[in-house]
């Protein structure tokens, strides 16, 4: 059974702070990881990808990788009411594979 | 430029009713999705296509069945709706993996 973990939260922090959401996964064969931002009774959005040890930066986001603790996080600077969601962490098992295994979010809320 | 466009957006079934959910896709993409997200479960893969012409079984298959009508097109079908089956459900396109989200079916079995 692939397992993702992730804070269901709520994680709380002020405007303009960073925000830290981190994911564990157990299947040691996954190579690709997704984040996906979801609004409340909205669908989700793809934000972030990362395929390699280290960093990835895309403007005010940061998905940092680290397969041998088998674990993601993302980072998210200068945070905006905006940013206010649940995000959803999603490793991909394996090349090819279609299936990716979503954690159950955790909900980030920016207090203005 | 639609996206992913799902219908219907809502629908209440009656127990042992059947139903199709309608997705279209019109940005070209190889692969498309069928999920469900339920409180406190998070987003399970129901079915998937990889390419017009393939269907393969996600995580929960049961209860279900698709069809890839072509390149743009992606059903699913409930047989014989039952209470467990009520939940949201997205239909996603992408390259590989989802990458644009339908805004979603609510539907409730009763």
């Amino acid at each position: 059974q692939k397992e993702v973990e992730q804070n269901s939260g709520p994680l709380s922090v002020p405007e303009g702070a960073i925000a830290s959401l981190n994911c564990t996964y157990s299947d040691r064969g996954s190579q690709s990881f997704f984040w996906y931002r979801q609004y409340s009774g909205k669908s989700p959005e793809l934000i972030m990808s990362i395929y390699s040890n280290g960093d990835k930066e895309d403007g005010r986001f940061t998905a940092q990788l680290n397969k041998a603790s088998q674990y993601v996080s993302l980072l998210i600077r200068d945070s905006q009411p905006s940013d206010s969601a649940t995000y959803l962490c999603a490793p991909r098992a394996g090349a090819g594979s279609y299936q990716l295994t979503f954690g159950k979010g955790t909900k980030l809320s920016v207090i203005p | 430029n639609a996206g992913v466009t799902q219908t219907p957006k809502f629908q209440v079934l009656k127990t042992g009713q059947s139903m199709t959910l309608q997705c279209a896709q019109d940005m070209n993409h190889n692969s498309m999705y069928w999920y469900r997200q339920d409180p406190g479960m998070g987003l399970r893969l129901i079915y998937y296509s990889a390419s017009e012409g393939t269907t393969d079984k996600g995580e929960v298959p049961n209860g279900y069945n698709v069809s890839r009508l072509n390149k743009r097109e992606f059903s699913l079908r409930l047989e014989s709706a039952a209470p467990s089956q009520t939940s949201v459900y997205f239909c996603a396109s992408g390259l590989g993996q989802p990458q644009h989200f339908g805004d979603g079916t609510r539907l409730s079995i009763l």
